[in-house]
């Protein structure tokens, strides 16, 4: 399986800050990482496809880049709905696998 | 717009069969992957498997040995089972599917329902 490694686990920040999360692939997955936040006793929501792609919907604030094994998300000004726990996920080779998660509070 | 809502029993006693189904609404079954995913209490996500409109499955391998997804699509629903459950199995258990024809990509999630098994 394909590891998915996040960092941090955990990340406090203020409101209008800019925050990044890392996620680092133990192989090469090309594009295929994506993004979702989740808030306590929800389910996942999609922000970025394709390393890149912001969803349908999505605020522009949040962003995500990178390709191979290396991939950063952002939210470009912190907002107190921002508070949840955000996961990436690789596609490129079965199973799909997620990182642990970055649960960020304010 | 794709809804999903699922169901199924919440409360299993350990050897029993974990049975859960997913509604689907605003697409047809055609040209989707539908898939299940897990959530521990507390812990993170796990990728179940994934199954399409004609059958065709995808599982982890670190769970096939006990796990079976199939559709109907005269239902337009597509069902998960996992058998026999152990208390590791307690967990949010979720269907989602994405776009068009595009393994992994999963933007439409059902409610979750939790599956408690304990003696």
């Amino acid at each position: 399986d394909i590891q998915m490694t996040q960092s941090p686990s955990s990340l406090s920040a203020s409101v209008g800050d800019r925050v990044t999360i890392t996620c680092q692939a133990s192989q090469g997955i090309s594009n295929r990482l994506n993004w979702y936040q989740q808030k306590p006793g929800k389910a996942p929501k999609l922000l970025i496809y394709d390393a890149s792609n912001l969803e349908a919907g999505v605020s522009s604030r949040f962003s995500g880049s990178g390709s191979g094994t290396d991939f950063t998300f952002s939210i470009g000004s912190l907002q107190p709905e921002d508070i949840a726990t955000y996961y990436c996920q690789q596609y490129d080779d079965l199973p799909d696998t997620f990182g642990q998660g970055t649960k960020l509070e304010i | 717009q794709v809804q999903l809502q699922q169901w199924g029993a919440g409360l299993l006693k350990p050897s029993e069969t974990l049975s859960l189904t997913c509604s689907v609404y605003g697409v047809s079954l055609r040209g989707y992957y539908w898939s299940w995913i897990r959530q521990p209490p507390g812990k993170g996500l796990e990728w179940i498997g994934e199954i399409t409109h004609s059958g065709r499955t995808n599982y982890n391998p670190s769970l096939k040995s006990r796990v079976t997804m199939s559709v109907d699509t005269s239902k337009n629903q597509f069902s998960l089972k996992l058998t026999p459950v152990t208390a590791a199995d307690t967990a949010v258990y979720y269907c989602a599917s994405g776009f068009t024809m595009v393994q992994g990509i999963l933007a439409n999630w059902g409610q979750g329902t939790l599956v408690t098994v304990s003696s």
